[in-house]
């Protein structure tokens, strides 16, 4: 089944503790982003991913790192997380057929940073 | 910033059709994508526009006007599983970033 994962789906923790979410894609996509939803402020890309080795920011990229090594997988990093970083977040990745792109999302994962 | 509006909430019957509109202001454009999400869920793909005029996919449509920074999702004979926040997301061009509106809430009753 063609699907986006993210692990873990839920996670407490404390102001400071180093945590990475990974994200797996078993599509053979190319493009590959992150996003963070908050009430009344949308979805926002923190970072997006154009193939291996290619990373950029997004939006709101602070406090975050991601790594691109192998196609499938596009982990975020949060090297000291702050209570602000309280949120739902969304791996996504995207097809293309010629000019034409579908985009996949993960089942989202929840922090809660105390 | 790119500046993405659409309305908040929105309200219809059962059956009746619903306009969902979307305004933007952006550096550049190579996209417009809409997209529902269910409480709790994940977004699910609805359309992407990237040339005007008129997309139909079954009960939905969308309707791109470049010139205008404008589009709309059309939503015919709305069922009550279609009640669901409605994203409008615009892909910029040159940096292939991706920013979305805030989200329509749309609510069905019977």
């Amino acid at each position: 089944e063609a699907q986006v994962t993210q692990n873990p789906r839920y996670l407490i923790t404390v102001t400071g503790k180093k945590l990475t979410v990974t994200c797996s894609q078993n599509m053979n996509h190319e493009y590959m982003s992150w996003y963070r939803q908050d009430p009344g402020l949308g979805l926002r890309q923190i970072y997006y991913s154009m193939n291996v080795e290619v990373t950029d920011k997004g939006d709101v990229p602070e406090g975050y790192k991601v790594s691109r090594k192998e196609k499938r997988n596009f982990p975020l990093i949060l090297e000291s997380p702050s209570p602000n970083q309280t949120s739902l977040y969304f791996c996504a990745s995207s097809l293309w057929e010629g000019e034409r792109e579908t985009q996949y999302f993960g089942p989202g994962t929840r922090l809660l940073v105390l | 910033g790119q500046n993405i509006d659409q309305p908040t909430e929105m309200t219809a019957t059962e059956g009746a059709i619903v306009q969902i509109n979307c305004t933007y202001q952006t550096s550049g454009f190579n996209g417009l994508f809409w997209y529902q999400q269910h409480a709790g869920e994940a977004p699910t793909f609805l359309s992407y526009n990237v040339l005007d005029g008129l997309e139909e996919k079954g009960r939905f449509s969308s309707f791109l006007s470049r010139s205008k920074g404008y589009s709309y999702l059309l939503l015919k004979e709305l069922q009550m599983k279609d009640s669901a926040s409605y994203l409008c997301a615009v892909r910029v061009s040159n940096d292939y970033k991706l920013s979305f509106g805030a989200g329509t809430t749309v609510t069905v009753r019977a």
